[in-house]
């Protein structure tokens, strides 16, 4: 079974300031990437995500994210975050074999909160 | 706005009480799925539906009774709940190909008194 680890419960910034949120998966085989966002009172939507290829993703709104294959990473990155950037962020891995059935695990989730 | 629909956004009910929650997408997905989720919580996967036919139940009490009437519908039948079953219900939509990256709907608040 896989499993999602994000490092950063709470996250608090200023505008403008740089972001980095980690997640590291557990799985022996090969995977999907996911990050979700979910704003204030809106459904959790997908951010980007990554499958195979070019492992920097670009999402949207900014968003970026480095798939690291020897770390089990897939960290989510925006260089300049806005206020509007303040929202519950979930990374996400599904393993390949599964895909079919769609069973998707979850990390325990990023509050980031942006000062204006 | 999200494709996934999802009716009611709110529900109050006791735990005698029989209610159901509905979810409607119309991106032709062949896979729909019922998330559960608390407060600050990730989402936790409770059933899912693969061409209608229900392919993944992880463990879920008997008192969630989940129906896929056709490809575009997923129902939970909810009876003799409990107050920790008090959550934000999520249903989600995926194409069967080699992502499964999910559609969210909106979610229904239940709340079990």
């Amino acid at each position: 079974a896989q499993s999602v680890s994000q490092h950063n419960h709470h996250v608090i910034l200023s505008e403008a300031a740089s972001l980095e949120l980690g997640c590291n998966y557990s799985y022996g085989g090969t995977v999907n990437l996911f990050w979700y966002v979910q704003y204030p009172g809106q459904h959790l939507q997908l951010l980007l995500k990554y499958f195979s290829g070019d492992p920097l993703v670009k999402g949207i709104k900014g968003f970026e994210a480095e798939f690291i294959k020897s770390k089990f990473s897939f960290n989510l990155r925006k260089p300049s975050v806005q206020w509007s950037d303040t929202a519950e962020y979930f990374c996400a891995v599904n393993a390949r074999i599964d895909t079919n059935a769609g069973k998707s695990t979850f990390g325990d989730g990023t509050t980031l909160t942006v000062k204006p | 706005d999200t494709e996934v629909t999802q009716t009611p956004k709110h529900l109050v009910m006791g735990m005698t009480n029989k209610k159901s929650l509905k979810c409607e997408q119309h991106m032709g997905h062949r896979a729909m799925y019922w998330y559960k989720q608390k407060a600050k919580k990730p989402p936790e996967l409770m059933f899912v539906y693969s061409y209608e036919k229900l392919s993944i139940n992880e463990s879920v009490p008997s008192r969630f009774s989940p129906e896929c009437p056709n490809s575009s519908l997923l129902n939970l039948h909810l009876h003799a709940l409990q107050p920790e079953d008090s959550a934000l219900y999520l249903c989600a939509s995926s194409q069967l190909s080699r992502t499964g990256e999910l559609f969210f709907g909106e979610g229904s608040r239940l709340t079990v008194l």
